[in-house]
């Protein structure tokens, strides 16, 4: 098992452009959940998604930022018309249930995304 | 809300020396506290959940309700525990999605 998978890794985007950041969960897992950190902070919730269907979007900024967890294909995370305040490092990870009273969150590796 | 303090950012200690990485909490109900751990170059993993009480690598975390806090402790450290550890919460039987992070403490283990 790969492990989450996050692409890309690393990447650069002007003012104003779009970023798309894509998640690919472990075999398995139908939970998926995105995570942003910015410098000096810890891992702040973002939204968390099933196939299809957004459950939680509250920590999402109210515009600009959308995620969708298609029937085929990865999970992405879209910021349109990004600004130098969106440069951070996006997390995503996955789990087999929600995580009520047992089982475990899996990491990727990350997507830093840089404004310049 | 929840609210999760590390109030140091970088630890260092040498080898076999005793390790203590604060953790501090605000919550007022019933609250499920962890340790992730991300070592160079890998993914933030899990170290240790309160609820199973175990000893993982060495490490123990204890939850003290009174001070509320999650302290993280190893007698002896390892230069192999040198990594970022990032103390957790999220109120008893509720989802992932409401995991809370702290900040984070670098511990760096010297020869």
């Amino acid at each position: 098992n790969a492990g989450v998978m996050q692409n890309p890794r690393h990447l650069v985007r002007r003012r104003g452009q779009e970023a798309r950041l894509r998640c690919s969960p472990m075999k398995g897992h139908s939970h998926v959940y995105w995570y942003r950190q910015l410098p000096e902070e810890g891992l702040k919730f973002m939204v968390y998604l099933q196939k299809e269907n957004i459950i939680d979007e509250s920590g999402m900024p109210k515009e600009r930022f959308s995620a969708e967890f298609p029937k085929e294909g990865p999970s992405i995370l879209r910021i349109q018309q990004v600004v130098r305040g969106d440069s951070a490092a996006y997390f995503c990870a996955s789990s087999q249930g929600q995580g009520i009273e047992t089982g475990e969150l899996f990491f990727g590796e990350g997507s830093r995304l840089t404004v310049l | 809300a929840q609210r999760v303090t590390q109030p140091e950012k970088l630890l260092s200690v040498f080898k076999g020396a005793p390790v203590e990485l604060k953790c501090n909490y605000s919550y007022s109900g019933s609250p499920e506290l962890f340790w992730y751990v991300q070592y160079s170059r890998q993914r933030l993993q899990l170290l240790l959940r309160h609820i199973s009480r175990e000893s993982i690598k060495g490490f123990t975390a204890d939850l003290n309700k009174g001070e509320t806090s999650f302290h993280l402790k190893k007698p002896f450290a390892q230069e192999e525990d040198s990594a970022m550890y990032y103390c957790a919460l999220k109120p008893k039987n509720t989802g992932f999605q409401k995991l809370v992070f702290g900040t984070g403490t670098r511990l760096l283990v010297s020869p």
